[in-house]
């Protein structure tokens, strides 16, 4: 089975401060992990996946995450915050086999100017 | 390339009517998934086509809810005999022969 698990629903930076929001997931095979963006009343946007290459990965608007297998975590950071990415962020996971997504509850990104 | 749409956009009805959405994939996206999202919460699966074949549907697919994929292409989502609890945003997502699923914008449903 898998999951994933946001820590903290709520995350407040200033303007300019490091961006770090976390999730853990869980899975029976190696995963595919993915951060979405959804801004009010939209969509998902793609920001960054992992897809077992570079463990290492970064995004669009400068976000990057890092996938640790040893602490089954794939936490996104941004170093400087901007009030444009004021958001709710999901982290989601994958089989292999790119069926259904498991998407975690969401961090709700705020950035005091 | 035009991303995934969905139509329509926002949704009001009344408790017991029927309602149905359609999602059209990127053009050539063999995948196309369903997922319901409430306020506050991830998006939740609900049904998963491979062409025009259904081959995954959640638990939360009560009987009330048919999707179908006729041709492989767009995909349409009906609600029968809605209750307020059906109330969420759903959203479409496609995928090609690839990992990564691109999300339309939703249909925000609110059942009065």
């Amino acid at each position: 089975a898998q999951s994933v698990t946001q820590l903290g629903s709520h995350v407040s930076v200033s303007e300019g401060a490091l961006v770090l929001l976390r999730c853990n997931y869980s899975s029976s095979v190696p995963p595919y992990l993915f951060w979405y963006v959804q801004y009010p009343n939209q969509g998902l946007q793609l920001l960054l996946k992992y897809t077992s290459a570079a463990t290492l990965v970064k995004g669009i608007n400068g976000f990057e995450a890092e996938f640790k297998k040893s602490e089954t975590s794939f936490h996104l950071t941004k170093p400087s915050a901007h009030m444009s990415d004021a958001a709710e962020y999901f982290c989601a996971v994958s089989e292999n086999t790119g069926n259904q997504f498991y998407f975690g509850t969401g961090t709700s990104l705020t950035v005091i100017p | 390339d035009t991303g995934v749409s969905q139509d329509p956009r926002h949704k009001i009805t009344k408790r017991g009517q029927n309602v149905t959405f359609r999602c059209d994939p990127i053009s050539e996206h063999n995948r196309l998934y369903w997922y319901r999202q409430t306020l506050g919460q991830g998006p939740e699966f609900l049904t998963y086509f491979q062409n025009e074949a259904q081959l995954e549907k959640s638990r939360l697919l009560s009987d009330r809810f048919s999707a179908e994929r006729p041709k492989g292409s767009f995909s349409t989502l009906e609600i029968q005999r809605t209750e307020q609890g059906d109330s969420a945003m759903y959203l479409c997502a496609s995928t090609g022969y690839q990992e990564t699923q691109y999300f339309g914008p939703g249909t925000r449903l609110l059942v009065l």
